[in-house]
């Protein structure tokens, strides 16, 4: 059975770096079949897709996040990883890590989810 | 790319039915096949009821299912049971594998 777990520090001073990790079990990090891909919710709100991240290194981030986010794959440690730089009170928020379907050359939807970590920006 | 529209709130009793939207554009909803719903218990995972607009992964009942007209699309959950009172979230497929949310639908079950 896959699993996702993310971790990183919940809490995150102002115009530093945001640091997450999702470690991948149950399932091949190397599969062709699939990106893995970060999700937010920032309190009281939806949700916002972050970007996603192929086994290769190939990416694909939000363009409202790009300048300042980076999403990387180590697949000899089986996990992928966040950084969002120069973090204000709008990037508070619970973080999920989830894999994402590839079909045909399209990444149309999120197959399975993390439990998601709250990381919160405040200093 | 903007947020897609969904209803804040939706209710029914057990055993009716009820039918969630998402409005999106020319530009994601109607301008492809890749809707997908989400069910979220808060404090848990999120999980995937509808993919594809219409189709159901392995283990989601027939209750839930999808549809779509023009940019906007639906999902309806019958035979409303008390673990179906949850937050829906739409999200679409919006070209260049750029994926767009709805804002969510607080579903309660009376």
């Amino acid at each position: 059975q896959l699993q996702l777990q993310e971790s990183g520090p919940g809490l995150v001073k102002p115009s530093e770096t945001l640091s997450l990790t999702c470690s991948v079990s149950g399932g091949a990090i190397t599969s062709n079949l699939h990106y893995w891909g970060w999700v937010r919710q920032p309190p009281g709100k939806g949700l916002e897709w972050i970007g996603s991240v192929y086994f290769t290194g190939n990416t694909y981030y939000n363009s409202s996040l790009k300048g300042r986010l980076a999403i990387s794959v180590d697949t000899s440690r089986g996990h992928f990883s966040l950084n969002l730089t120069s973090v204000t009170a709008a990037d508070t928020a619970i973080y999920y890590c989830a894999r994402q379907i590839l079909d045909r050359g399209r990444l149309p939807f999120f197959d399975f989810w993390g439990q998601g970590t709250l990381v919160t920006v405040s200093s | 790319q903007s947020a897609l529209t969904q209803p804040p709130s939706a209710s029914g009793s057990p055993g009716q039915s009820v039918t969630i939207s998402c409005t999106g554009t020319s530009s994601d909803v109607g301008g492809y096949d890749h809707v997908s719903w989400y069910q979220h218990h808060p404090g848990e995972a999120p999980k995937l009821v509808i993919y594809g607009v219409t189709n159901r992964p392995s283990g989601v009942p027939d209750r839930f299912s999808g549809s779509k007209s023009g940019n906007t699309a639906s999902l309806t959950v019958s035979g409303l049971q008390a673990d179906d009172e949850a937050d829906y979230y739409c999200c679409s497929y919006a070209g260049r594998n750029k994926l767009v949310f709805g804002g969510g639908t607080k579903l309660t079950v009376l």
